[in-house]
């Protein structure tokens, strides 16, 4: 199977601590996107690169999140000094230009 | 805020065909009407995709009517493995930021039940 893959899929870490994941997208989409998804609710934007460049950031996306995507393939969301608040389910998705989103099986974040 | 408008929940039984209307009263000229299923502590997966008309492909049915102002994702003889969250979005295909297909409303929570 060559879709979206992330990893971890669980992270469990105490408040204060960062923490990183990583997105491999499907091979040649030159799109990938970060969404954030708590219990009841939707997906929600966070970033969006189109190969190496972060083209653009949620509001959702504060000063402790950052993300890359060096050489236009994988990608990292690293999240410092983590809260309770950022307890959620980390979605990554990648597509071709003009072409439909396909996500990964996400990672889901407890922060204790 | 989301783009679309869905029920918040239905109910079936295994067997019934499902229909799930979404209504985007907004939608652009260049946005395409996506669904996805997502199951618990999974990822979203694609169903289906079209601009009018209808499209059908081995799991789904989508029907645009012609102003295009709501769509109807159509589930024949559903199975209890059906029971997932269903989300219907709109967007521009050709971009790829917060102008295309990215807003996730709360979506339908689909029950099959026996």
């Amino acid at each position: 199977d060559t879709g979206v893959s992330q990893n971890p899929r669980h992270k469990i870490t105490k408040r204060g601590q960062n923490v990183t994941f990583r997105c491999d997208p499907i091979s040649e989409h030159n799109r990938l996107y970060w969404y954030r998804q708590t219990l009841g609710q939707g997906p929600e934007f966070l970033t969006y690169f189109q190969n190496e460049a972060q083209l653009e950031k949620s509001r959702l996306l504060s000063d402790r999140f950052s993300a890359e995507r060096p050489k236009g393939s994988f990608s990292t969301l690293e999240i410092q000094r983590t809260e309770q608040g950022d307890s959620a389910m980390y979605l990554c998705a990648s597509s071709s230009s003009q072409e439909t989103q396909y996500f990964g099986p996400g990672t889901r974040l407890l922060v204790l | 805020l989301a783009k679309t408008t869905q029920p918040i929940s239905m109910d079936s039984y295994e067997g019934q065909e499902v229909n799930i209307t979404c209504s985007h009263n907004n939608i652009a000229t260049n946005d395409y009407i996506t669904w996805y299923q997502q199951f618990p502590s999974q990822g979203p997966r694609f169903i289906i995709q079209g601009y009018k008309t209808k499209v059908t492909n081995e799991v789904a049915s989508l029907f645009i009517p012609a102003d295009r102002k709501s769509s109807t994702l159509s589930l024949p003889r559903v199975s209890l493995s059906d029971t997932a969250v269903y989300y219907c979005l709109v967007g521009d295909m050709n971009y790829g930021g917060s102008q295309g297909n990215l807003i996730f409303g709360k979506g339908t929570k689909l029950s099959v039940k026996p």
